[in-house]
């Protein structure tokens, strides 16, 4: 059974701290990973998408993929009040599909 | 900018009526999802489509259909709605192939079905 598993929070941090989401998945094959940030009533918006090892970094955001350990991360660095939402992983199933499994999402909350 | 229309934002329905929710999508984009969300089970691919007049189950397909008759719209449908169908409904799209498999989602349809 292919999942992806997160910590459904809520993760609350204080403006300007760093917030580490992470998300750990089943497939070992899998090789296209995603963030999605979804504000309440909102529908998800890409953040982030990582496919090799190591970090990616945009702006405020680094996604870390470890492959062997199965394991994706998202670091919101200096974290503000407009980043609290809920942050969905998502891993494709493998073979170039363009489905996407996702994890029942983490819900940040950012204090001012 | 892609753009992913939905044609409903709120529905209200009541048991055994059909249940038409459109989406369409303007960029040229190959791959269209169904999916419904519902809190503490997250997102659930219902049915997607890789091409015109092609389509797939997903995870949760039952009672549940889809078309696609057109590149640029696809279409979910309830055929005997239930209360157990009450959820926001979400369509995405993707350009397909390898790497290009971000998903681009509309703003959702919220179905409630009484």
């Amino acid at each position: 059974q292919k999942e992806v598993e997160q910590n459904s929070g809520p993760l609350s941090v204080p403006e300007g701290a760093i917030a580490s989401l992470n998300c750990t998945y089943s497939d070992r094959v899998s090789q296209s990973f995603f963030w999605y940030r979804q504000y309440s009533g909102k529908s998800p918006e890409l953040i982030m998408s990582i496919y090799s090892n190591g970090d990616k970094e945009d702006g405020r955001f680094t996604a870390q993929l470890n492959k062997a350990s199965q394991y994706v991360s998202l670091l919101i660095r200096d974290s503000q009040p407009s980043d609290s939402a809920t942050y969905l992983c998502a891993v494709e199933i493998p073979g170039n599909t363009g489905k996407l499994i996702f994890g029942q999402g983490t819900t940040l909350q950012v204090k001012p | 900018d892609v753009k992913v229309t939905q044609s409903s934002r709120y529905l209200v329905k009541r048991t055994g009526e059909k249940v038409f929710l459109e989406c369409v999508q303007d960029m040229d984009h190959e791959n269209m999802f169904w999916y419904r969300q519902d809190p503490g089970l997250g997102l659930r691919l219902i049915y997607f489509s890789y091409d015109v007049k092609m389509k797939e189950k997903g995870d949760i397909p039952e009672g549940y259909s889809v078309s696609r008759e057109k590149k640029e719209r696809f279409s979910l449908i309830l055929e005997s709605a239930s209360t157990n169908q009450t959820s926001m409904y979400l369509c995405a799209s993707s350009k397909g192939g390898s790497g290009a498999n971000v998903l681009t989602f509309g703003a959702g349809s919220r179905l409630t079905v009484l």
